[in-house]
């Protein structure tokens, strides 16, 4: 079985362009989560989406957008770059509705997005 | 605002020693543990978690995890390293009611064969 598809794998974006990443859950996974990983930290969590509602929010701003379309898969989709945005930006989804509950959620192997 | 902490930022063992990573989070209330693994060029994968019941937690790859909510902690044990555990080791928390996990920034093991 495929597992959390995200696309592409690596990005390179100069200062105020925008970008959108795009995430394919595990067949039957009706949740997907957002999260950035700056070098040398753990994953910071920016949105949860789950049957096409956004259910959980990080401390990102507006700039930083998803959503879910009706097949589960999402696209994360960021504005006016700057070059703090540079990081792995990882997409994670499992079967429930909340972020952690006993359905474990999986990770794919992230997208690398580099701003200049 | 909520935060956790894992002290040990890099850690080196011969194989057959025996591990323990720290994991403090500073939330008062009911939380969600959890500790994930990213092997090198893998991506991040559930170690094992702690939502109630019995406070010592058992995972994969014999690693397991003590919760002592008196210290707010949930340190990650393994008695015997093998060089396969190289990785990165990473601590989260959910306050119960939430769907926002908080990482802690991680710790990298390496075990020398």
């Amino acid at each position: 079985d495929a597992g959390v598809t995200q696309s592409p794998t690596h990005l390179i974006k100069t200062r105020g362009q925008h970008v959108t990443l795009r995430c394919s859950p595990i067949s039957g996974h009706k949740s997907v989560s957002w999260y950035q990983q700056v070098l040398g930290q753990g994953p910071q969590f920016i949105f949860q989406y789950y049957e096409k509602e956004e259910r959980g929010r990080g401390n990102f701003p507006d700039r930083f957008s998803a959503r879910q379309f009706p097949n589960y898969s999402s696209e994360l989709n960021v504005n006016a770059l700057l070059l703090g945005d540079s990081a792995l930006y990882l997409c994670a989804s499992s079967l429930a509705g909340t972020a952690y509950s006993n359905q474990p959620q999986h990770f794919g192997d992230g997208t690398r997005l580099s701003i200049l | 605002a909520q935060s956790v902490s894992q002290h040990n930022h890099h850690v080196i063992l011969s194989e057959a020693a025996s591990l323990e990573l720290g994991c403090n989070y500073s939330y008062g209330g009911t939380v969600n543990l959890f500790w994930y693994v990213q092997y090198p060029g893998q991506h991040l994968q559930l170690l094992l978690k702690y939502f109630s019941g019995d406070p010592l937690v058992k995972g994969i790859k014999g690693f397991e995890a003590e919760f002592i909510k008196s210290k707010f902690s949930f340190n990650l044990r393994k008695p015997s390293v093998q060089w396969s555990d190289t990785a990165e080791y990473f601590c989260a928390v959910i306050r119960g009611g939430s769907y926002i996990p908080t990482f802690g920034r991680g710790t990298s093991l390496i075990v020398h064969p």
